[in-house]
């Protein structure tokens, strides 16, 4: 059974450039939430996304977007770029109403 | 608001020796708990989880957390540790399959 997957795996972009992250939730799974963990902190809650609706949202600004598709996948959009955005970006995916997220391995993006 | 605090940024420890680490959280009831580690570069790889019943939870890899209420803590334990077990360590509260909320982390040195 594969686990969460995510790509591309690194990623170089230069300030007010926009980025797309990709995600496939662990088989079974619905609903995929993403975080940004930055360089020695926890991970930041972005948002949430479920049956291809943002369901909760953490504090970030709209150039953060997402999108959930049919089949489960997500993407996690943002736009204009700023240095402060380079990050692990972690895509976690869950079963529906149960509580325990399981983590991909994450998008290393750098930003300059 | 939901928090937690995880109050040793490092923690060496050596090869064998016992080892705990703190968990301190805020929450309006009592939460769902979780522990997670991290090797350098990769994603978040889930221990061990408290949602009810005995407080003493074990988890993989030899870890157990003992949810201590009238503490607001759930501290990770191993009695033994092992080289292998080098990483960061990061406590997590959520409940009904909302967001989750990180500590900061603890990074776990062994020496030998």
């Amino acid at each position: 059974d594969a686990g969460v997957t995510q790509s591309p795996t690194h990623l170089i972009k230069t300030r007010g450039q926009q980025v797309t992250l990709r995600c496939s939730p662990k088989s079974g799974h619905d609903t995929v939430s993403w975080y940004q963990q930055a360089l020695g902190q926890g991970p930041q809650f972005i948002f949430q996304y479920y049956e291809e609706e943002e369901r909760q949202r953490g504090n970030f600004p709209d150039r953060f977007s997402g999108h959930q598709f049919p089949n489960y996948s997500s993407e996690l959009n943002v736009n204009a770029l700023l240095l402060g955005d380079s990050a692990l970006y972690l895509c976690a995916s869950s079963l529906p109403g149960q509580d325990t997220q399981y983590f991909g391995p994450g998008t290393r993006l750098t930003v300059l | 608001a939901q928090s937690v605090t995880q109050p040793d940024i490092h923690i060496t420890v050596s090869e064998g020796a016992s080892l705990e680490l703190r968990c301190n959280y805020s929450y309006g009831a009592t939460p769902y708990l979780f522990w997670y580690v991290q090797s350098p570069g990769q994603g978040l790889q889930l221990l061990l989880k408290y949602f009810s019943g005995d407080t003493l939870v074990q988890g993989i890899k030899g870890f157990e957390a003992e949810f201590k209420r009238s503490q607001s803590s759930f501290n990770l334990r191993k009695p033994s540790v092992h080289w292998s077990d080098a990483a960061e360590y990061f406590c997590a509260v959520g409940k009904y399959g909302n967001k989750l909320v990180f500590g900061a982390g603890t990074i776990l040195r062994v020496k030998s």
